[in-house]
C-alpha cells in the first residue's frame, strides 16, 4: 500500500498566486481530511469527504480556500490568491468507517507564501 | 462537541527517564482513542489507538496509554525514554456519532536530553 500522497512536498510562492496541493488516499478509503498545520495554530481541520462529497468546511478560513474531490482516488485544495498568512504545511489524510476513522496521513506540502 | 485536552505543552527530560503525557477529552458517547507521533519534519504517525477491550493498550515503541472512562482519560506512557522519542505527541478522539471526525488535542513537545 503506498499510502496517502501529497503533492508538492515544498512550494514555494508570491503572495497573490494562485496555488494548488494534490492528494491521493489510501485506495477503498471512504473519508479524506485537509488539515493545517502552524506553530500559532497547531493543527486545525480545513475540510472533510465522505464517498467524495464534501461533508464539513466549516475549517475553511475564507473564501480564497477551496476544495474538490472529483473522484474516490484524487482531492485538491486550492488557494487563490494566496497570501503570506497561508503559510503552513498541509496535511491531507484519509480513513475508512471499516477501520473506525483511523486517519492515515499524507507527508505534507510545505506552502511558503512570500 | 467534542473537544481533546492535553496537559503539558513541552516536556523535557532525560534519556531512561519514565514519561507520561496527560489526555482528556470531553463527550458523553462512545469513542475511539488515539496517540498520532510527529517526528521532526515529518508527518503525523499513528502509535497507538482504543476501540474497545482491554483499557491498556500497548503501542509501537514501547509506549502504552490506559483508557479509564470515569475520568475521560488516555495517558500516555513509556517507562525508558530514548533521544530518539524527541517529538511531538498528539491525543486524539473520534465518535461514530460524529462521523469518525477526529478531534487533536494541542500536541505535547517532548524533548529528550542524551
Amino acid at each position: 500500500d503506498a499510502g496517502v500522497i501529497q503533492s508538492p512536498r515544498h512550494e514555494v510562492t508570491e503572495m497573490g498566486q494562485e496555488v494548488t496541493l494534490r492528494c491521493k488516499p489510501i485506495s477503498g478509503h471512504d473519508y479524506l481530511f485537509w488539515y493545517r498545520q502552524t506553530m500559532m495554530r497547531g493543527l486545525e481541520l480545513l475540510i472533510y469527504f465522505n464517498n467524495n462529497v464534501p461533508i464539513d468546511d466549516s475549517g475553511m478560513p475564507e473564501d480564497r480556500f477551496s476544495a474538490k474531490m472529483p473522484n474516490a482516488s484524487f482531492s485538491t485544495l486550492k488557494i487563490q490568491p494566496s497570501e503570506p498568512r497561508d503559510s503552513a504545511v498541509y496535511f491531507c489524510a484519509s480513513s475508512s468507517t471499516s477501520e473506525s476513522g483511523e486517519l492515515f496521513f499524507g507527508e505534507g506540502s510545505r506552502l511558503t507564501v512570500l | 462537541a467534542q473537544s481533546v485536552s492535553q496537559h503539558n505543552h513541552h516536556v523535557i527530560l532525560s534519556e531512561a527517564a519514565s514519561l507520561e503525557l496527560g489526555c482528556n477529552y470531553s463527550y458523553g458517547g462512545t469513542v475511539n482513542l488515539f496517540w498520532y507521533v510527529q517526528y521532526p519534519g515529518q508527518h503525523l504517525q499513528l502509535l497507538l489507538k482504543y476501540f474497545s477491550g482491554d483499557p491498556l493498550v500497548k503501542g509501537i515503541k514501547g509506549f502504552e496509554a490506559e483508557f479509564i472512562k470515569s475520568k475521560f482519560s488516555f495517558n500516555l506512557r513509556k517507562p525508558s525514554v530514548q533521544w530518539s522519542d524527541t517529538a511531538e505527541y498528539f491525543c486524539a478522539v473520534n465518535a461514530r456519532s460524529n462521523d469518525y471526525k477526529l478531534s487533536f488535542g494541542a500536541g505535547t513537545t517532548v524533548t529528550v536530553r542524551a
